[in-house]
């Protein structure tokens, strides 16, 4: 069955600075991947969607890179703010329009 | 955007009691939702799929008759926690998917005594 791996180990990088999250995934690369955002005691809040075909999607200071190849996702947030301080979950269509998600990378943006 | 409202967002209760979540997509129309449960710390785990206007599809491990799903219109589905036990506290979110993406409701955290 599919599996998703992110570093659950917590990220502290400064203010200022680019974060770089990663998403490593295991069977069959899926047709589009997912980045989400939570924060303590709430939901996930979509932020953005990448699909195969596509190297790399930007969003403002967001930046998602998805590579088959190494079954990889990368999750940037360049200029971080203490406000980027947040759990960031890669998710994946398990190929029934059921989505399971990663463990989730916290990241700490420190002032 | 896509708006999905859950209540209540916390609840306190006795074990041995039932409780409902409520779960209602506001500006869209939801024909399947989710529910995922969430220990601290730990990923989001897929309970079932409600469908409107037929049964629920639940993961393997989940209790159907403990975690009774109703998915009555296309704006809302509850999940009811029949006869609560202190093992079912914990983070329970609901979420509706619409143009390939989940939105998710804000979560209620269940806390049996």
């Amino acid at each position: 069955s599919q599996k998703i791996e992110q570093n659950s180990e917590a990220l502290n990088i400064q203010e200022g600075k680019t974060a770089t999250l990663t998403c490593n995934y295991t069977n069959y690369s899926p047709a589009y991947l997912q980045w989400y955002r939570q924060d303590p005691g709430r939901g996930p809040v979509f932020l953005l969607l990448i699909r195969e075909n596509e190297k790399e999607k930007r969003k403002e200071r967001l930046k998602v890179t998805f590579d088959t190849t190494l079954k990889q996702s990368l999750f940037h947030i360049t200029a971080s703010q203490p406000a980027d301080s947040a759990t960031y979950l890669c998710a994946l269509d398990s190929g029934t329009y059921k989505y399971i998600f990663g463990t989730g990378t916290r990241l700490k943006v420190l002032a | 955007g896509a708006v999905v409202s859950q209540h209540p967002s916390r609840v306190i209760c006795k074990s041995g009691t039932s409780v409902k979540i409520e779960c209602r997509s506001l500006d869209f129309q939801a024909t399947t939702m989710f529910w995922y449960r969430q220990f601290p710390k730990q990923s989001l785990m897929l309970m079932a799929t409600s469908n409107e206007g037929s049964k629920a599809t639940y993961e393997q491990g989940v209790e159907k008759d403990k975690f009774l799903i109703n998915h009555a219109s296309l704006t809302l589905s509850t999940l009811t926690v029949t006869s609560a036990h202190p093992e079912d506290s914990s983070f329970y979110i609901c979420s509706a998917r619409w143009n390939e993406k989940l939105f998710f409701g804000s979560g209620t955290q269940l806390s049996v005594l």
